[in-house]
């Protein structure tokens, strides 16, 4: 069963700093790799998805990089603003496409 | 943007009561999901549907749920006899082919 672990729970940056978030998964044969953004009581917003052949993709300040062998992806969010403070969720889809889920960073940006 | 549209956004229920949770997928998408959260842990896999059937479906997905797709356009999730622990964050989701699955915005279901 596909296990998905999120490295930090929680992280506080002041504005302007760049971000790391790292997901770890058990199952490496997956078709693709999302990365969702998660307001407090809202839903789930797609920020990127790499394809198992992929290695990187990039939206705007959003980079995530994603190493199949080693069952890891990580976001980069550059020059963080207050507007990034959110929960990030990474998500695995296995073979059975059934998406798999991490709990979650859950990012503050200070002012 | 095509979107995913949930309906009702909130919905509130006495526990042992049935509900329906509805979703409109993206119009020509053939492969609709559920998925749930339950406030503060993670979101979770429960059923997928395609050509009028589950393909697949979680340990959580009991006899107590069911899917149906009763037209060409909803995809509903019925909750036979609801219970307290059944209040959760429900996602419907949906796909051309199996994948990327596009999400709706949710429907917050609380058990009274």
């Amino acid at each position: 069963k596909q296990e998905v672990t999120q490295i930090p729970a929680a992280l506080s940056v002041p504005e302007g700093e760049n971000l790391v978030l790292n997901c770890s998964f058990t199952d490496s044969a997956i078709y693709n790799l999302q990365w969702f953004r998660q307001d407090p009581g809202k839903g789930l917003t797609s920020l990127l998805l790499i394809q198992s052949s992929q290695r990187e993709q990039t939206s705007g300040r959003l980079n995530a990089s994603l190493d199949k062998s080693s069952g890891r992806s990580t976001l980069y969010i550059a020059a963080s603003q207050p507007g990034d403070s959110a929960t990030y969720l990474c998500a695995a889809l296995a073979r059975d496409y059934k998406l798999s889920f991490g709990a979650g960073t859950t990012v503050t940006v200070r002012a | 943007e095509p979107e995913v549209t949930q309906t009702p956004s909130h919905q509130v229920t006495q526990m042992g009561q049935e509900v329906i949770l509805r979703c409109v997928p993206i119009s020509n998408h053939l492969y609709f999901y559920w998925y749930r959260q339950i406030l503060g842990q993670k979101v979770e896999f429960l059923v997928s549907f395609y050509n009028n059937e589950i393909s697949e479906k979680s340990e959580i997905f009991d006899d107590q749920f069911s899917v149906e797709r009763p037209d060409g356009s909803n995809f509903t999730l019925k909750i036979r006899s609801t219970k307290l622990e059944d209040s959760a964050m429900y996602f419907c989701a949906s796909s051309m082919v199996r994948q990327p699955q596009h999400f709706g915005d949710g429907t917050r279901l609380s058990i009274l």
